[in-house]
């Protein structure tokens, strides 16, 4: 069974320009969760989708950040304009059901200059 | 205050030693999650409790939901533990998980 994928893998840009992560979870998990881990912090929560639905984003600071899971598969995170403090790993992970063990990405490492 | 706090946050011990990692809590919960993460690596799910005892190999983990507190036991410990261990739990009526920020383990031959 082919893991959650996840690209870019590493990203480096200047402040104020934007930005693109790709997610594509395990076939059939139907809850997929995009976290930001900052060096040397556990990750934190951005956004959760069920389906294509959007079930918190509590934490999505959405002055900048946006995402979206078209047909209920695939997910994009966009940042749009960058600041340094966004520099970290974006964790993408799904599950099978709601509150079930999570299965995490590699991440996208993103440096901002 | 972080809701999740864990200790020790670095541990050096040498090969075949005990090793016990701490995590308490201060908001209800539903489960709490050990997680591992290696260097450059993506994270995998160890363990998923809400009550008891768990155990997976050389790994146990224990949880006591009255002190609001869990431990993830390795037993035997090899350099291959060598990783970050976190503690994540999922809030009552969330599905999220919040992080504690990880104990950094290694383990010497």
């Amino acid at each position: 069974e082919a893991g959650v994928a996840q690209s870019p893998r590493y990203k480096i840009i200047e402040k104020r320009q934007s930005v693109a992560f790709w997610c594509n979870p395990i076939s059939g998990h139907a809850t997929l969760y995009w976290y930001q881990q900052i060096l040397g912090q556990g990750p934190k929560l951005l956004i959760q989708f069920q389906n294509n639905g959007v079930v918190d984003d509590s934490q999505l600071p959405k002055d900048r950040f946006s995402a979206e899971r078209l047909k209920g598969v695939d997910s994009t995170l966009k940042i749009q304009p960058a600041k340094l403090e966004d520099s970290a790993v974006y964790l993408c992970a799904s599950s099978l059901l709601r509150a079930d063990t999570q299965y995490f990405g590699p991440g996208t490492r993103l440096t901002v200059l | 205050k972080n809701e999740v706090e864990q200790s020790p946050q670095n541990l050096t011990a040498q090969e075949g030693e005990f090793i016990t990692i701490n995590c308490s809590y201060s908001v209800g919960i539903s489960a709490l999650h050990w997680l591992q993460q290696h260097p450059g690596g993506g994270i995998v799910s160890l363990f998923m409790l809400s009550s008891g005892k768990k155990k997976h190999g050389r790994l146990i983990a224990t949880i006591n939901i009255q002190e609001k507190h869990s431990s993830l036991h390795i037993t035997a410990s090899h350099p291959r533990d060598s990783a970050v261990y976190i503690c994540a739990v999922r809030r009552g009526g969330a599905d999220g998980l919040t992080f504690g920020k990880g104990t950094h383990l290694i383990i010497q031959p």
